[in-house]
Protein backbone atom coordinates (compact mmCIF):
# COMPACT_ATOMS: atom_id res chain seq x y z
CA UNK A 1 0.00 0.00 0.00
CA UNK A 2 1.75 3.05 -1.16
CA UNK A 3 -0.64 5.48 0.02
CA UNK A 4 -0.26 8.85 -2.01
CA UNK A 5 2.35 9.34 -4.03
CA UNK A 6 3.30 12.06 -6.01
CA UNK A 7 5.87 12.66 -9.47
CA UNK A 8 8.07 14.22 -9.65
CA UNK A 9 9.66 15.08 -6.58
CA UNK A 10 11.48 18.27 -8.42
CA UNK A 11 11.12 20.07 -11.45
CA UNK A 12 12.60 23.11 -12.96
CA UNK A 13 10.31 25.12 -15.68
CA UNK A 14 11.06 27.75 -18.06
CA UNK A 15 8.29 30.84 -17.92
CA UNK A 16 5.66 29.80 -20.22
CA UNK A 17 6.06 26.26 -20.07
CA UNK A 18 2.95 23.71 -19.47
CA UNK A 19 3.36 20.49 -17.28
CA UNK A 20 1.57 18.15 -15.41
CA UNK A 21 2.04 17.47 -11.78
CA UNK A 22 0.59 13.60 -10.81
CA UNK A 23 -0.78 12.48 -7.94
CA UNK A 24 -2.35 8.93 -7.53
CA UNK A 25 -3.31 6.81 -4.72
CA UNK A 26 -3.84 3.25 -3.59
CA UNK A 27 -6.45 3.30 -1.23
CA UNK A 28 -9.29 4.01 -3.08
CA UNK A 29 -10.46 7.62 -0.83
CA UNK A 30 -13.16 9.83 -2.99
CA UNK A 31 -11.76 12.90 -1.78
CA UNK A 32 -8.69 14.23 -3.22
CA UNK A 33 -6.89 17.92 -3.24
CA UNK A 34 -4.28 19.93 -4.01
CA UNK A 35 -2.11 22.75 -2.20
CA UNK A 36 0.36 24.89 -2.89
CA UNK A 37 2.83 25.65 0.65
CA UNK A 38 5.26 28.87 0.21
CA UNK A 39 6.92 30.68 2.63
CA UNK A 40 5.93 32.88 5.03
CA UNK A 41 2.21 31.51 4.21
CA UNK A 42 0.24 28.40 4.85
CA UNK A 43 -0.81 25.64 2.45
CA UNK A 44 -3.81 27.35 0.36
CA UNK A 45 -6.35 24.95 -1.54
CA UNK A 46 -5.67 25.31 -5.52
CA UNK A 47 -8.33 22.20 -6.52
CA UNK A 48 -10.11 19.43 -4.97
CA UNK A 49 -12.11 16.87 -6.23
CA UNK A 50 -15.19 14.52 -4.19
CA UNK A 51 -15.07 11.37 -6.68
CA UNK A 52 -14.19 10.62 -10.21
CA UNK A 53 -15.59 13.20 -12.71
CA UNK A 54 -16.43 15.89 -10.01
CA UNK A 55 -13.83 18.97 -10.08
CA UNK A 56 -13.88 21.96 -8.26
CA UNK A 57 -12.26 25.32 -7.44
CA UNK A 58 -10.54 26.08 -4.22
CA UNK A 59 -9.06 29.14 -2.81
CA UNK A 60 -6.17 29.75 -5.75
CA UNK A 61 -7.25 28.12 -8.96
CA UNK A 62 -6.19 30.81 -11.63
CA UNK A 63 -3.20 29.06 -13.83
CA UNK A 64 -3.98 25.66 -12.89
CA UNK A 65 -6.49 23.11 -14.15
CA UNK A 66 -7.20 19.40 -12.85
CA UNK A 67 -8.91 16.18 -13.93
CA UNK A 68 -10.42 13.35 -12.06
CA UNK A 69 -11.15 10.30 -14.65
CA UNK A 70 -10.40 7.74 -12.14
CA UNK A 71 -10.25 7.47 -8.09
CA UNK A 72 -6.81 6.99 -7.91
CA UNK A 73 -5.41 9.23 -10.34
CA UNK A 74 -5.67 13.37 -9.86
CA UNK A 75 -3.45 15.59 -11.89
CA UNK A 76 -2.74 19.28 -11.36
CA UNK A 77 -1.70 21.20 -14.79
CA UNK A 78 0.22 23.97 -15.44
CA UNK A 79 -1.51 25.79 -18.72
CA UNK A 80 1.85 28.23 -18.94
CA UNK A 81 4.15 28.52 -16.03
CA UNK A 82 4.79 31.69 -13.88
CA UNK A 83 7.91 32.45 -11.66
CA UNK A 84 4.56 33.40 -9.33
CA UNK A 85 3.94 29.52 -9.15
CA UNK A 86 7.36 28.54 -7.91
CA UNK A 87 6.40 26.94 -4.50
CA UNK A 88 6.20 23.19 -3.41
CA UNK A 89 2.38 21.53 -4.61
CA UNK A 90 1.26 18.74 -2.20
CA UNK A 91 -1.61 16.61 -2.57
CA UNK A 92 -3.62 14.97 -0.02
CA UNK A 93 -6.65 12.33 -0.04
CA UNK A 94 -9.17 11.87 2.68
CA UNK A 95 -11.70 9.08 3.78
CA UNK A 96 -15.44 9.28 2.10
CA UNK A 97 -17.53 11.17 4.81
CA UNK A 98 -19.09 8.06 5.42
CA UNK A 99 -16.10 7.21 7.80
CA UNK A 100 -16.24 8.20 11.57
CA UNK A 101 -12.41 9.11 11.34
CA UNK A 102 -12.08 11.75 8.26
CA UNK A 103 -7.90 11.57 8.63
CA UNK A 104 -6.13 13.42 5.82
CA UNK A 105 -3.34 11.77 4.45
CA UNK A 106 -0.73 14.03 2.45
CA UNK A 107 1.71 12.94 -0.44
CA UNK A 108 5.31 13.78 -0.40
CA UNK A 109 5.14 17.43 -2.40
CA UNK A 110 6.88 18.49 -5.91
CA UNK A 111 9.01 21.61 -5.57
CA UNK A 112 8.80 23.46 -8.35
CA UNK A 113 10.93 26.49 -9.62
CA UNK A 114 9.78 28.51 -12.75
CA UNK A 115 12.80 30.82 -14.07
CA UNK B 1 -13.16 33.81 4.58
CA UNK B 2 -11.90 31.89 7.41
CA UNK B 3 -8.76 33.58 9.10
CA UNK B 4 -6.94 30.92 10.86
CA UNK B 5 -3.95 32.37 13.32
CA UNK B 6 -1.49 30.25 15.12
CA UNK B 7 0.95 31.05 18.15
CA UNK B 8 3.58 31.25 18.53
CA UNK B 9 5.05 31.42 14.90
CA UNK B 10 8.50 29.90 16.54
CA UNK B 11 8.99 27.96 19.91
CA UNK B 12 12.35 26.79 21.39
CA UNK B 13 12.03 25.13 24.50
CA UNK B 14 14.67 22.35 26.55
CA UNK B 15 14.18 18.78 26.59
CA UNK B 16 11.46 17.60 28.82
CA UNK B 17 9.43 20.45 28.77
CA UNK B 18 6.25 20.89 28.31
CA UNK B 19 4.89 22.58 24.88
CA UNK B 20 1.87 24.64 23.82
CA UNK B 21 0.97 25.75 20.77
CA UNK B 22 -2.61 27.69 20.04
CA UNK B 23 -4.52 27.94 16.92
CA UNK B 24 -7.91 30.26 16.61
CA UNK B 25 -10.78 30.47 14.00
CA UNK B 26 -12.80 33.69 12.55
CA UNK B 27 -15.94 31.31 11.86
CA UNK B 28 -17.93 28.46 12.70
CA UNK B 29 -16.27 25.24 11.90
CA UNK B 30 -16.98 21.46 11.31
CA UNK B 31 -13.48 19.50 12.25
CA UNK B 32 -9.94 21.27 13.63
CA UNK B 33 -7.16 19.26 12.19
CA UNK B 34 -3.44 19.25 13.55
CA UNK B 35 -0.92 18.30 11.05
CA UNK B 36 3.18 17.74 11.75
CA UNK B 37 5.80 18.45 9.16
CA UNK B 38 9.07 17.40 9.47
CA UNK B 39 12.55 19.14 7.93
CA UNK B 40 12.41 17.39 4.74
CA UNK B 41 8.89 18.22 4.29
CA UNK B 42 6.41 15.44 4.52
CA UNK B 43 3.39 16.09 6.38
CA UNK B 44 1.49 13.78 8.80
CA UNK B 45 -2.11 14.20 10.35
CA UNK B 46 -1.75 13.88 13.96
CA UNK B 47 -5.57 14.57 14.83
CA UNK B 48 -9.26 15.70 14.20
CA UNK B 49 -11.42 17.04 16.83
CA UNK B 50 -15.05 18.50 16.64
CA UNK B 51 -14.79 18.51 20.48
CA UNK B 52 -13.56 18.14 23.62
CA UNK B 53 -10.15 16.37 23.44
CA UNK B 54 -7.57 14.02 22.06
CA UNK B 55 -4.99 12.00 23.22
CA UNK B 56 -2.34 10.22 21.71
CA UNK B 57 1.25 9.11 23.17
CA UNK B 58 2.84 12.79 24.70
CA UNK B 59 0.54 14.48 22.49
CA UNK B 60 -3.11 16.11 24.03
CA UNK B 61 -5.04 18.23 21.65
CA UNK B 62 -8.10 20.02 22.45
CA UNK B 63 -10.91 22.50 21.46
CA UNK B 64 -12.95 25.04 22.49
CA UNK B 65 -16.08 25.29 20.26
CA UNK B 66 -17.69 28.36 21.61
CA UNK B 67 -14.21 30.21 21.94
CA UNK B 68 -13.66 28.76 18.26
CA UNK B 69 -9.97 28.20 20.15
CA UNK B 70 -7.29 24.67 19.86
CA UNK B 71 -4.46 23.63 21.86
CA UNK B 72 -1.63 21.23 21.06
CA UNK B 73 0.15 20.14 23.73
CA UNK B 74 3.42 17.83 23.98
CA UNK B 75 4.75 16.81 27.47
CA UNK B 76 8.11 15.83 28.15
CA UNK B 77 9.00 16.66 24.72
CA UNK B 78 11.89 15.27 22.99
CA UNK B 79 14.07 16.69 20.14
CA UNK B 80 12.68 14.68 17.76
CA UNK B 81 9.25 16.65 18.20
CA UNK B 82 10.95 19.36 16.67
CA UNK B 83 9.27 20.00 13.17
CA UNK B 84 6.67 22.45 12.09
CA UNK B 85 2.60 22.13 13.73
CA UNK B 86 -0.11 23.02 11.56
CA UNK B 87 -3.66 23.88 12.47
CA UNK B 88 -6.12 23.51 9.78
CA UNK B 89 -10.02 23.53 9.73
CA UNK B 90 -12.60 22.43 7.30
CA UNK B 91 -15.59 24.62 7.13
CA UNK B 92 -18.24 22.30 5.68
CA UNK B 93 -17.15 18.37 5.50
CA UNK B 94 -15.63 16.78 8.83
CA UNK B 95 -12.84 15.62 6.82
CA UNK B 96 -12.12 18.80 5.02
CA UNK B 97 -12.98 16.59 1.74
CA UNK B 98 -13.24 20.37 0.27
CA UNK B 99 -10.18 20.90 1.53
CA UNK B 100 -8.91 22.74 4.72
CA UNK B 101 -7.66 26.26 5.20
CA UNK B 102 -4.64 26.53 7.31
CA UNK B 103 -2.80 28.57 9.94
CA UNK B 104 0.85 29.35 8.97
CA UNK B 105 2.29 26.74 11.38
CA UNK B 106 4.55 26.77 14.71
CA UNK B 107 8.46 25.73 14.28
CA UNK B 108 8.95 24.24 17.61
CA UNK B 109 13.02 23.51 18.35
CA UNK B 110 13.55 21.23 21.08
CA UNK B 111 17.06 21.36 22.43
CA UNK B 112 18.75 18.04 24.38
Amino acid sequence: NAGVTQTPKFQVLKTGQSMTLQCAQDMNHEYMSWYRQDPGMGLRLIHYSVGAGITDQGEVPNGYNVSRSTTEDFPLRLLSAAPSQTSVYFCATVISSGSSYNEQFFGPGTRLTVL
Amino acid sequence: KNEVEQSPQNLTAQEGEFITINCSYSVGISALHWLQQHPGGGIVSLFMLSSGKKKHGRLIATINIQEKHSSLHITASHPRDSAVYICAVSLYSGGGADGLTFGKGTHLIIQP
